[in-house]
This record gives structure tokens, sequence and C-alpha cells, in this order.
């Protein structure tokens, strides 16, 4: 069926270092979100993105929307352990009866940082 | 603050009992979700309302029954659950269903003995 996936799943860094999580997804997307859940906590919106080829920056952290509109990366520059949690893409593809669309979460990447 | 509530935030119940999870939004969204998050599946869609009509149903057991009496409530009733059912119960809300930012509630942290 049609997915939404995400790599790397676990992720470990040394404060100061820089981090990127890739999402593929098998078909052709609308636009593409991202969240943060941090430990304990729940999915939080960070961005979305809706253009071919476009890339949005929020302070360290830069999104890129691929130009296939299939896949899209997060790069966070020097680590912070305030960065510490996991991120999920997510997606609006079509539900069982193609009927309507959902928004289907790939299944995250892990972010631990060692101060 | 997310303009998303669940209560409780945590539950532990036997396998016989009859409980419910309930879920309120204060952002006039038309759409809300309930998701099942674990270690083994992280965020699992389980049920969609779009405007208090169910529209999507993703082959969840009978053991959990969703109801939506109006746009701003959901709830999970919930009955005879096994503890692979243990896991964190999140509700979520947007404007419309398959698209815009979904905002999340905290979660129910449900424990099956």
């Amino acid at each position: 069926g049609q997915q939404v996936m995400q790599i790397p799943q676990y992720q470990h860094v040394q404060e100061g270092e820089d981090f990127t999580t890739y999402c593929n997804s098998s078909t052709t997307l609308s636009n593409i979100q991202w969240y943060k859940q941090r430990p304990g906590g729940h999915p939080v919106f960070l961005i979305q993105l809706v253009k071919s080829g476009e890339v949005k920056k929020q302070k360290r952290l830069t999104f890129q929307f691929g130009e296939a509109k299939k896949n899209s990366s997060l790069h966070i520059t020097a680590t912070q352990t305030t960065d510490v949690g996991t991120y999920f893409c997510a997606g609006p593809l079509p539900n069982s009866g193609g009927s309507n669309y959902k928004l289907t979460f790939g299944k995250g990447t892990l972010l631990t940082v060692n101060p | 603050e997310t303009g998303v509530t669940q209560t409780p935030r945590h539950l532990v119940m036997g396998m016989t009992n009859k409980k419910s999870l309930k879920c309120e939004q204060h952002l006039g969204h038309n759409a809300m979700y309930w998701y099942k998050q674990s270690a083994k599946k992280p965020l699992e869609l389980m049920f969609v309302y779009s405007l208090e009509e169910r529209v999507e149903n993703n082959s969840v057991p009978s053991r959990f029954s969703p109801e939506c009496p109006n746009s701003s409530h959901l709830f999970l009733h919930l009955h005879t659950l096994q503890p692979e059912d243990s896991a964190l119960y999140l509700c979520a809300s947007s404007q419309y269903v398959g698209g815009g930012e979904q905002f999340f509630g905290p979660g129910t942290r449900l424990t099956v003995l």
C-alpha cells in the first residue's frame, strides 16, 4: 500500500553536530508536514511545505521538499539538547476507498543529543 | 496549550472494565482523529470524523467504539481490552479531513492489566 517512509529510525549525536532526517513517499504529495514529539509529550506541528523544491528555515532547522514532491528532509544545524525528540514527517495519501485523503505519518526519527 | 484537551491523562483498567476516553477541541475544526501510539507502531490512525460523521475506520477491533456527538467532542469507548492495547491514545483535530496541520491533545496513557 501507499506509505510514507522515514530514515533513520534513530540518530544519536554530540551536541553541536548536525542532524538530518529523510522522508520518502511512494506517491506524489500535495504537501508534506513535519512534527516534533518531545519525550513524554505529544506531536507538535512544525511546518508545512507545498511547492516543488521548496526550502523553509526556522532558526537552526531547514526543511526541504523535493522537486518531484515525493521526498523531504529536515536538517538541524548545531544540535542542542533541546532538540531531543522524535521528528515525524506526514503527507496526505488517499484512503483505502480512494474517496478522501488521510494524513499519513512516517515512523519518525528519534534524535538523542549527548551534551 | 494546543487547544485540544484529553481526559483522563492516565488510565489503568482491567480486561473486563468499561471506560471512556474524552477529547475536546476548542479550535473550531471540522475533523477529529483518534491515534494509537505504541513502541511497535508509532502514530497508528484509528478513526477519522468529519463534521460528526465517521469517514475512516482503519480495521480497528470492535472493543474500541468511537463516538462524536458534535464537532468539538470525541469519545473512545473501551471494553474488554487486551494487555496489548496498552498504549498512548492521542486525539487530534484539523480544519478539514486529509489536509492542514493537525493539533494533538496531550494523550491518554492507557495500561490494561
